[in-house]
């Protein structure tokens, strides 16, 4: 079964660059990599998503490997708000339907 | 404009009894979700609609939970002789199109005594 594999936490400190690693390698070809995060006592949001190629929006970017048995977020200069719980999903395809396999998420700690 | 809504946003209930939980998607979203998470934990997808069907409720922990989606809009989760282990907060999400960008709501804490 698809599932994806992250550390539990990491540290950053404020205003330099975070990579947030995930393992997926039973990925298979049609399953997109999703990243989403979880501030403190809210709901989680949307961060970017990819399959193939390398991802950019106003939040992030997105490095897949070229085998796609892992993939890279990466906070280019962090704040103290992006201090949440960042949590690397694949949508994977299991008998003909698809679903959301979530991983425990990495929480990540921004020192000032 | 309005996001996704939750009602309740607590609920606290007597083991055995039955609840429901509400979802209002963001107007125009064909596809809503629903998830579990429990404390500390990360989210367990639940069942996700696009319209009113759900194709795969492989999901739902047992056959006490079900959910339905009426007029392409609202959703209900229905746990029926709830059981200490379903407390948790339950989140839904919507998208404008199906596995597109979700939008999730506060969630309802459910608490089972």
């Amino acid at each position: 079964d698809a599932k994806t594999t992250q550390p539990n936490s990491m540290e950053s400190n404020e205003e330099e660059p975070v990579h947030l690693p995930c393992n997926h390698s039973t990925i298979s070809g049609t399953d997109y990599i999703h990243w989403y995060r979880q501030l403190p006592s809210q709901g989680p949001e949307y961060v970017i998503h990819g399959l193939t190629s390398n991802v950019n929006n106003r939040m992030a970017s997105l490095a897949i490997a070229e085998d796609r048995k892992s993939s890279t977020l990466i906070l280019h200069r962090a704040t103290l708000r992006d201090a949440a719980v960042y949590y690397c999903i694949l949508r994977a395809t299991m008998d003909s339907n698809y679903q959301l396999i979530w991983g425990a998420g990495t929480k990540l700690i921004i020192k000032p | 404009g309005a996001g996704v809504s939750q009602s309740p946003s607590n609920k606290v209930t007597e083991k055995g009894k039955d609840v429901e939980l509400r979802c209002d998607p963001i107007s125009g979203h064909t596809a809503l979700y629903w998830y579990r998470q429990s404390l500390g934990q990360g989210l367990e997808f639940l069942i996700y609609f696009q319209g009113n069907s759900a194709p795969d409720k492989s999901g739902l922990p047992s056959d006490r939970f079900s959910a339905e989606r009426t007029g392409g809009s609202v959703s209900t989760l229905t746990i029926q002789r709830t059981q200490q282990e379903d407390s948790a907060v339950y989140l839904c999400a919507s998208s404008p199109i199906l596995w597109g960008e979700q939008f999730f709501g506060p969630g309802t804490r459910l608490t089972v005594l």
